[in-house]
């Protein structure tokens, strides 16, 4: 299976503090997508990061990809009680595997 | 715009008992996804239809049919509802396969 696999699975923090997050996966991929889902809701796109990319940034999110480690991870900098969230990785395969696979998450607590 | 739309929000059936999810979605995607989401299990693909007129099975597919009527909808169909489908399944849609995925905000499904 390509599926994501996020480490840690919970993490704990307080506002103003870094958060970083892992997503490890096994087969090749197209693309690596991150996505937030707030408690009793529907998940949110966060970021893309494409295979040939290396490092993207959007606002406070920094997400980097290692293909060669098959690893990504996620850097939201200067946290805020509202990112409190799980936080999803997706990979997507190559050709007509596209799907995209999700992993079990890592629920983030920002205390204020 | 509405997004993507699911009905209902909520449902409770008795084992045995068939019923139909609806989804549709205004944004004019090509490709529609089906989800489950259970707790510490992430959310898992169960059908996906990467374009008009096609439907695959994902990594949960046993006990449910799908139906892309049209380029905006895409319904999921339990024949015999089981205690094990309970669950809070997810529509997606995207506008290329595999890429960044829009949600609704969920069915929250419980099999008695």
């Amino acid at each position: 299976s390509q599926q994501g696999e996020e480490d840690p699975q919970a993490l704990s923090i307080q506002e103003g503090e870094n958060a970083t997050m892992n997503c490890s996966y096994k087969t090749s991929i197209n693309n690596l997508q991150w996505y937030r889902q707030n408690s009793g809701r529907g998940l949110v796109h966060l970021i893309l990061i494409r295979s040939n990319e290396r490092e993207k940034h959007s606002g406070r999110l920094r997400v980097t990809l290692d293909t060669s480690k098959k690893s990504s991870s996620l850097l939201i900098t200067a946290s805020r009680a509202a990112d409190t969230a799980s936080y999803f990785c997706a990979t997507g395969g190559t050709g007509n595997t596209g799907k995209l696979i999700f992993g079990q998450g890592t629920t983030l607590q920002v205390k204020p | 715009n509405a997004g993507v739309t699911q009905t209902p929000k909520f449902q409770v059936l008795k084992t045995g008992q068939s019923m139909t999810l609806q989804c549709a979605q205004d944004m004019n995607h090509n490709s529609m996804y089906w989800y489950r989401q259970d707790p510490g299990m992430g959310l898992r693909l169960i059908y996906y239809s990467a374009s008009e007129g096609t439907t695959d099975k994902g990594e949960v597919p046993n006990g449910y049919n799908v139906s892309r009527l049209n380029k905006r909808e895409f319904s999921l169909r339990l024949e015999s509802a089981a205690p094990s489908q309970t669950s809070v399944y997810f529509c997606a849609s995207s506008k290329g396969f595999g890429e960044k995925l829009f949600f609704g905000s969920g069915t929250q499904l419980s099999v008695l």
